[in-house]
């Protein structure tokens, strides 16, 4: 059982498009995290919340509590956002992972 | 210098041998998390600890000690590795508002 799903699983997109990401998750939560894996490289959070809306460049993310359900956006995508995107819900005491998104952005 | 260190970063090991992995923090954060990453699988939890005196079982202990030597310090331990512990592994800390910084992370192998 997965308490946190993504989707979609891999994601090509040309530079410029905008991109969106799913998120669905079935436990209760305190705050939902969007992170991001660069390969090779350490994992950082990009956003932690727990409800509406959070923008940070041409990076947003949304939440809805009713529906158990995140998306993060982004627009005007650049090679450099290639990485992995990685949702995580948090419930106080553990958090729970999805399995990734890999996206990759072609010039 | 980064929030949490990891060491080391690559480490190659035969089956049978012990190994310790090593984490230090200086973001003065009580909870410590390792996990260990497998392609596919996401990140799963091995031990965390939210005190010094506070040592907890992840979804997938078995083979794994783990020693909290101080605030900072979190280390993991692989008594006997075993090939199917070859894996990248994450020490993680976060703080009262679950905001998680991660190390660079353990790329582990075991032949």
């Amino acid at each position: 059982k997965n308490e946190v799903e993504q989707s979609p699983q891999n994601l090509t997109a040309q530079e410029g498009e905008f991109i969106t990401i799913n998120c669905s998750y079935s436990v209760g939560i305190s705050a939902l995290h969007w992170l991001q894996q660069h390969p090779g490289g350490g994992i950082v959070s990009l956003f932690m919340l727990s409800s509406g809306k959070k923008k940070h460049g041409r990076l947003i993310a949304t939440i809805n509590i009713q529906e158990k359900h995140s998306s993060l956006h982004i627009t005007a995508s650049h090679p450099r956002d290639s990485a992995v995107y990685i949702c995580a819900a948090s419930t106080g005491n553990q958090f729970y992972f999805g399995t990734g998104t890999s996206l990759t952005v072609i010039p | 210098d980064a929030d949490v260190t990891q060491t080391p970063r690559n480490r190659i090991t035969k089956t049978g041998k012990r190994i310790m992995l090593e984490c230090s923090q200086t973001k003065g954060h009580d909870r410590m998390y390792w996990y260990r990453q497998d392609p596919g699988l996401g990140l799963r939890l091995i031990y965390y600890s939210f005190d010094v005196k506070d040592i907890n079982k992840g979804e997938i202990s078995d083979g794994y000690s783990v020693s909290r030597q101080a605030q900072a310090k979190f280390s993991l331990s692989l008594e006997s590795a075993i090939p199917n512990q070859t894996a990248l592994y994450f020490c993680a800390t976060s703080d009262a508002g679950e905001k998680l910084f991660f190390g660079s992370g353990t790329q582990l192998s075991v032949l």
